[in-house]
């Protein structure tokens, strides 16, 4: 079964640091996508990517982040200076329809945590 | 995007049927309902989508009235291997991940 591929699976950074982190989405999915979370805390929507541009984002997608799909198979999210409440697991996804119909799902990847000190 | 409303938690025995209920009284007419299964360090996983009656995959069944203000995910038989966080999503973007609000879940968890 296709899957979306996380990478590094856990990363510990000093705060102020840039941190990339890196997915590889299913191979021919259209709609890539960021979420992250927080420790005992709901999943929540960053950014979604189409056509190599961002589609829409978060109040939360500031900017201090951006996201980039450097080839035809990698799409990255960087955290330009991070800060110690960006500790969180991220989570990458794709899909590769947006909404057309019945059955479109969102493939998530297993996740980065993040720990920022 | 519709709110919706499910038990914080349940807990159930191994092989007994488990039947999860959502609320989502203000379901636009375009909204699809999505459940989402999310074990502990996972990224969350797509269990099973519906509009309304009845939809039943290899995974699940998902049970939408008439009215659409709830729905009710019923999984079969539960193992130990079920224990995770349900999510129930509503909205016009049927199953993507675009904007998909997660709420808190509910937490179940299965023992023998």
């Amino acid at each position: 079964e296709p899957e979306v591929t996380q990478t590094p699976s856990h990363q510990v950074t000093q705060m102020g640091q840039e941190v990339i982190l890196r997915c590889v989405p299913i191979s021919n999915h259209l709609y890539f996508y960021w979420y992250r979370q927080i420790l005992g805390q709901k999943v929540e929507f960053l950014v979604s990517f189409y056509n190599n541009e961002i589609s829409e984002k978060s109040e939360i997608f500031d900017d201090q982040f951006s996201v980039e799909r450097p080839d035809g198979s990698n799409f990255t999210l960087k955290i330009r200076s991070t800060k110690l409440e960006d500790s969180a697991m991220y989570f990458c996804a794709s899909s590769d329809r947006r909404g057309q119909g019945a059955n479109t799902e969102a493939f998530f990847g297993q996740g980065t945590r993040l720990t920022v000190v | 995007l519709a709110k919706t409303t499910q038990p914080i938690s349940m807990d159930s025995y191994e092989g007994q049927e488990v039947n999860i209920t959502c609320s989502h009284n203000n379901i636009a007419t375009n909204d699809y309902i999505t459940w989402y299964q999310q074990f502990p360090s996972q990224g969350p996983r797509f269990i099973i989508q519906g509009y309304k009656t009845k939809v039943t995959n290899e995974v699940a069944s998902l049970f939408i009235p008439a009215d659409r203000k709830s729905s009710t995910l019923s999984l079969p038989r539960v193992s130990l291997s079920d224990t995770a966080v349900y999510y129930c999503l509503v909205g016009a973007a049927a199953g993507t991940a675009s904007k998909l609000t997660f709420g808190t879940g509910t937490r179940l968890q299965v023992t023998l």
